[in-house]
């Protein structure tokens, strides 16, 4: 079965602290991934994505992400947070090449980040 | 700026009484979703337009239904709410199956 699992569900970290949120898909065949942010009463904004060529994809705000094939790992990175952080962020997956419009969700994991 | 609106942001309806939940755009992206997302839980797609042509996912219950009279509007319709389905129910965008832009929600509670 297609699934998203992200291994945090609420992580705290003190400013400046590096980040690294745990995502892994099972999916057949190739894929899109992505990473999704919530602020705080805000809607889901695309943090970055990954369609295809270098595996380690820069997005807004600082962030990156590396896809590890063998892994069916995506795993979200930032060397220092902030306290504007602090929001849900959720990884998700869908079928390459256009075919599938399932954008299958982890269930989030909550970051909360102390000034 | 370009957007995807959903109105109401909070919706309030009886045990059994219909409610209509709407989001429109101005991306004129050809493709709407509608997902619901239930408290820590992820956002589940309930069903997608790709321009007029309609996919519901196999396990989205019949009291679910949705309409998209043109290119920028899409409704979703709940026939006969139930208390299992007050959740957040989230509107996005895309053009092609290419990257989703998402509404603020609409948050139904069933009393």
């Amino acid at each position: 079965a297609q699934s998203v699992s992200q291994h945090n569900h609420h992580v705290i970290l003190s400013e400046a602290a590096s980040l690294e949120l745990g995502c892994n898909y099972s999916y057949g065949g190739t894929v899109n991934l992505f990473w999704y942010v919530q602020y705080p009463g805000q809607h889901l904004q695309l943090l970055l994505k990954y369609f295809s060529g270098d595996p380690l994809v820069k997005g807004i705000k600082g962030f990156e992400a590396e896809f590890i094939k063998s892994k069916f790992s995506f795993n979200l990175r930032k060397p220092s947070v902030q306290w504007s952080d602090t929001a849900e962020y959720f990884c998700a997956v869908n079928g390459a090449g256009g075919s599938q419009g399932n954008l299958i969700f982890g269930k989030g994991t909550k970051l909360s980040v102390k000034p | 700026d370009a957007m995807v609106i959903q109105n109401p942001r909070y919706q309030v309806t009886q045990f059994g009484k219909p409610v209509t939940l709407s989001c429109s755009q101005t991306l004129n992206h050809n493709v709407m979703y509608w997902y619901q997302q239930k408290s820590s839980q992820a956002p589940k797609l309930l069903f997608h337009y790709y321009d007029k042509d309609f996919n519901n996912e196999a396990d989205t219950p019949d009291n679910f239904q949705s309409r998209r009279p043109n290119t920028s509007f899409c409704f979703l319709d709940i026939r006969s709410p139930g208390l299992g389905d007050a959740a957040m129910y989230l509107c996005a965008t895309s053009e092609g199956y290419n990257e989703q832009f998402f509404g603020p929600g609409t948050r139904l509670t069933v009393l």
